[in-house]
């Protein structure tokens, strides 16, 4: 079966830019999560959504944002980008949200020039 | 202190070796752990998940968590060129829903033929 598909998967940005990322989960699960992964700080939580409704939210400013659309794909924007937001943004599936069931896809590196 | 700490690496072993990757954690509520294998280029994908206390044995791959130490290991059996890539640990807390996945930082770690 399909994976989890992110696009684009490589992204270039001027600061100051918004930018939006898509994920397409497995077909049939509910629960998007979005992880950002850079090299100093790891992998860190950004939000969380389950049947359109954002379930958790990690500790991010307000310019990242997202949403999920009723076929459960999801999208996230980050506004006004800064160089920091340079990093790979992850999405992850699952089939009824439970932590230990989900699949990442490839990431979208984005960078922010 | 950071909830999760793992010890970045890297790790250069022979073909062969038995590999013991370890993680820390502070945050006493947490009751799943889960090990993630991460290829360049690639999201992670889930090696081993735990509840609670305990070992989990697959093919050459054992998960331990020891909760009153804080502490939770995997262990690498026979180790493969292909086993070359980034591990990460990571919890979630006590429902196993909607909380979200604190991860370590990952190591690195090189199997030479």
């Amino acid at each position: 079966k399909a994976g989890v598909t992110q696009t684009p998967r490589y992204l270039i940005k001027t600061r100051g830019q918004q930018v939006t990322l898509s994920c397409s989960p497995i077909s049939g699960h509910r629960s998007v999560s979005w992880y950002q992964q850079t090299p100093g700080q790891g992998l860190q939580f950004l939000f969380e959504y389950f049947s359109e409704t954002q379930r958790n939210k990690g500790n991010f400013p307000g310019r990242f944002s997202g949403r999920q659309f009723s076929n459960s794909r999801s999208e996230m924007n980050v506004s006004t980008l800064e160089l920091g937001d340079s990093a790979l943004y992850l999405c992850a599936s699952n089939p009824l949200g439970a932590t230990y069931g989900y699949t990442f896809g490839s990431g979208t590196r984005l960078t922010v020039v | 202190q950071k909830e999760v700490e793992q010890d970045p690496g890297p790790l250069s072993v022979p073909e062969g070796a038995i590999v013991s990757l370890n993680c820390t954690y502070s945050n006493s509520a947490f009751q799943y752990f889960m090990w993630y294998r991460q290829y360049s280029r690639k999201g992670p994908e889930l090696l081993m998940y735990t509840y609670s206390s305990g070992n989990k044995e697959d093919g050459r791959f054992t998960a331990q968590v020891d909760k009153s130490s804080k502490y939770i290991s995997l262990f690498i059996r026979d180790s493969q060129p292909s086993d070359s890539a980034t591990y990460l640990c990571a919890m979630s807390g006590p429902q196993g829903g909607s909380e979200k996945l604190v991860f370590g930082k990952g190591m690195k770690l090189t199997v030479n033929p």
